[in-house]
């Protein structure tokens, strides 16, 4: 089955500066990675995700890059500020358009610490 | 999306009983899933709970450990049983997105805390 990998565990930066976090997989077959993000005593939220069908995807400061030869995808945020500390995942599954869906392997998370 | 209302929030509870946790959605979904994250540790599927037949398990939980009710398309719970100090995670009741989506709306989690 799916096998994801996440790393750093903890990552600290300062505010401004610019944070990422890679995760591998390992089922080719895979073509779905979303991104959470968990503030303290919330549940995880979506907050950007890529189809296999892209190299890249970009939302404000947030970008998704893909490399589906190396299976292997990463998370940017530039320009961080103290409202992006939280935990993030990433996620990997096989998703089918208007057909079954695999269900979401997560990574173990990054907690992510922007100083003021 | 979808607004998932999770009881308890958190509890802290003595080694051997049981503890039942609610989760309430605003909307009516074919499915509703169960995870668990152990401190640590990423977000493991338990069980996808279906209206109006068995919940299906994941490899290495059993229905004797984890029952899981769904009596409507709106609520499920999910029970802890014969509870031991690794039961101690938070429990995250989530729902899908729309038609043909892959989007996951959790609810803010249940925190065990097991003595």
């Amino acid at each position: 089955g799916e096998n994801v990998e996440q790393h750093p565990s903890t990552l600290s930066v300062q505010e401004g500066d610019s944070a990422v976090i890679k995760c591998t997989y390992s089922d080719s077959a895979s073509n779905y990675f979303p991104w959470y993000k968990q503030e303290l005593g919330k549940g995880p939220q979506l907050i950007i995700d890529i189809r296999s069908n892209v190299g890249e995807k970009k939302d404000q400061r947030i970008a998704v890059t893909l490399n589906k030869t190396a299976k292997h995808f990463s998370l940017h945020i530039t320009e961080t500020q103290p409202e992006d500390s939280a935990v993030y995942f990433c996620a990997a599954s096989i998703w089918n358009y208007g057909g079954s869906q695999g269900n979401l392997i997560f990574g173990k998370g990054t907690k992510l610490s922007v100083k003021p | 999306s979808a607004v998932i209302s999770q009881k308890p929030s958190r509890d802290i509870c003595q080694r051997g009983t049981s503890l039942t946790i609610q989760c309430q959605v605003d909307s009516q979904v074919t499915m509703m899933f169960w995870y668990r994250q152990q401190p640590g540790q990423s977000l493991t599927l338990i069980a996808t709970a279906n209206q109006g037949s068995e919940a299906t398990y994941e490899s290495g939980f059993v229905i004797d450990k984890f029952p899981i009710s769904r009596p409507n398309l709106t609520f499920s719970t999910l029970t802890v049983s014969n509870m031991s100090p690794e039961d101690s995670s938070i429990y995250l009741c989530s729902v899908k997105g729309g038609a043909g989506a892959n989007v996951l709306t959790f609810g803010a989690g249940s925190r065990l805390t097991v003595l």
